[in-house]
């Protein structure tokens, strides 16, 4: 069936250094990828998409391309914040399935001054 | 206002005690989710609503049972809750057209502990 993987965290990095969250991905069809951030004690929040092979998303910094050849969907971000500390997840839409989600299972991310 | 509310924000029960979560949208979106987070396993589909009238099952429906008030409410029910559906829940809603087509909006989520 669908499934996402994520590298496992905690990631814990210094400000400003250079973010790699991974993210590969198997599914039937042709999805559309997501990442969705969640901040402390609130709910999901979409940071970028991607619905077509070769698609870059970006927002807030952050940047990931959807990779067919390698069915993979990394998260980037040259320069980290002490606010980017967050649990990040990687999700699929499931082709023909209405709005399903299929998640990851998060990444957190905390950032040191 | 939030365009996703969910209640209660906190909730703590005992064993085989029955609890209803509720979900309200102002988004005026069709498609309604719930979901349940446990540390380890990302988020875990339990139910979702295309419309008043379609209710469907998600990966993990066992145990639980949902209802579908309005097009703007969605409630979740554990009828005899156990120690193993302590987790965060959340609610979610998506439209199927327009410039928010594939995106999910969530609540603030639900901790629900059973003793």
């Amino acid at each position: 069936g669908d499934s996402v993987t994520q590298m496992e965290g905690p990631v814990t990095l210094s400000e400003e250094a250079c973010l790699t969250i991974n993210c590969t991905y198997t599914a039937t069809g042709y999805p559309s990828l997501f990442w969705y951030v969640q901040y402390p004690g609130e709910g999901l929040q979409l940071l970028l998409k991607a619905t077509k092979a070769d698609d870059k998303g970006s927002n807030k910094g952050f940047e990931a391309t959807y990779r067919k050849e390698t069915t993979s969907f990394h998260l980037e971000k040259g320069s980290v914040q002490v606010s980017d500390s967050a649990v990040y997840f990687c999700a699929l839409r499931v082709y023909n399935q209405g709005g399903k989600l299929i998640f990851g299972q998060g990444t957190e991310l905390s950032v040191k001054p | 206002d939030a365009d996703v509310t969910q209640t209660p924000r906190n909730r703590i029960t005992k064993t085989g005690k029955r609890i209803m979560l509720e979900c309200s949208q102002t988004k005026g979106h069709d498609r309604m989710y719930w979901y349940r987070q446990d540390p380890g396993l990302g988020l875990r589909l339990i139910y979702y609503s295309f419309d008043v009238k379609d209710i469907n099952k998600g990966e993990i429906s066992d145990g639980y049972s949902v209802s579908r008030q309005a097009q703007a409410k969605f409630s979740l029910s554990l009828e005899s809750a156990i120690p193993n559906q302590t987790a965060l829940y959340f609610c979610a809603t998506s439209d199927q057209a327009g410039s928010s087509y594939n995106e999910q909006f969530f609540g603030p989520g639900t901790r629900l502990t059973v003793l």
